[in-house]
């Protein structure tokens, strides 16, 4: 249980187009997802809280204009990546947590991540 | 700011020996401790948790220690196998915060 998906898992692009991922929770449902990115040999950074049925919040320094996130549904949340650029290359990964699962704790649970090159 | 993060960055160990990988953190407000594992090009699995109330907490072939005194976090791998071999990450958060901080990573390395 307590599987989460990402589409795609890599994903090459030209600068000046915008790229969307899927964030899916497979078998559980989840209000709130996390969007996370990560840097070659650096840790995770948290970029944006998305809530089901409302506006996503950003962390400071994240553009919300640029990163847009969507959670129309209980299972899957998407973050669409607008007039990418070269800079914006990176490994993007999202998480739930299942608070419907007994026992449930606080943990998050990981998509596999997505692989952004933007040329 | 509140920071989490860890003493070494990479660690070699031989196949077979324990491996212990310590986490430093700097929030005292934190009540809530993961350890991941990440494999190269994957997202991070869950391996082991702990809340503040315990100092110890042990799963397969993992122990997770937690000294609030000096708000330090180790995790302790047995019998390492090469399958073990990833970066693993402590995170943390408190009580009534969803969001996780993550340390900065340690590069663990089982030699045959």
């Amino acid at each position: 249980g307590a599987v989460v998906s990402q589409h795609p898992s890599r994903v090459i692009c030209k600068s000046g187009t915008s790229v969307k991922i899927e964030c899916r929770s497979l078998d559980f449902q989840a209000t709130t997802m996390f969007w996370y990115r990560q840097f070659p040999k650096k840790s995770l950074m948290l970029m944006a809280t998305s809530n089901e049925g409302s506006k996503a919040t950003y962390e400071q320094g994240v553009e919300k204009d640029k990163f847009l996130i969507n959670h129309a549904s209980l299972t899957l949340s998407t973050l669409t990546v607008t007039s990418a650029h070269p800079e914006d290359s990176s490994f993007y990964i999202c998480s739930a947590r299942d608070w419907g699962r007994q026992g449930a704790g606080d943990e998050q649970f990981f998509g596999p991540g997505t692989r952004l090159t933007v040329l | 700011g509140e920071s989490v993060g860890l003493h070494l960055p990479t660690l070699s160990v031989q196949e077979g020996d324990n491996s212990i990988i310590n986490c430093a953190y700097s929030n005292s407000a934190s009540d809530y401790f993961i350890w991941y594992k990440q494999e190269s090009g994957k997202g991070p699995q869950f391996i082991i948790d702990i809340r503040s109330n315990m100092d110890k907490r042990q799963g397969q072939r993992v122990t997770v220690l937690l000294n609030k005194t000096v708000k330090h976090l180790s995790l302790q791998i047995a019998a390492t196998q090469p399958g073990d071999s990833a970066v693993y990450f402590c995170a943390e958060n408190n009580f009534g915060n969803e969001k996780l901080t993550f340390g900065t990573g340690t590069r663990l390395t089982i030699i045959p």
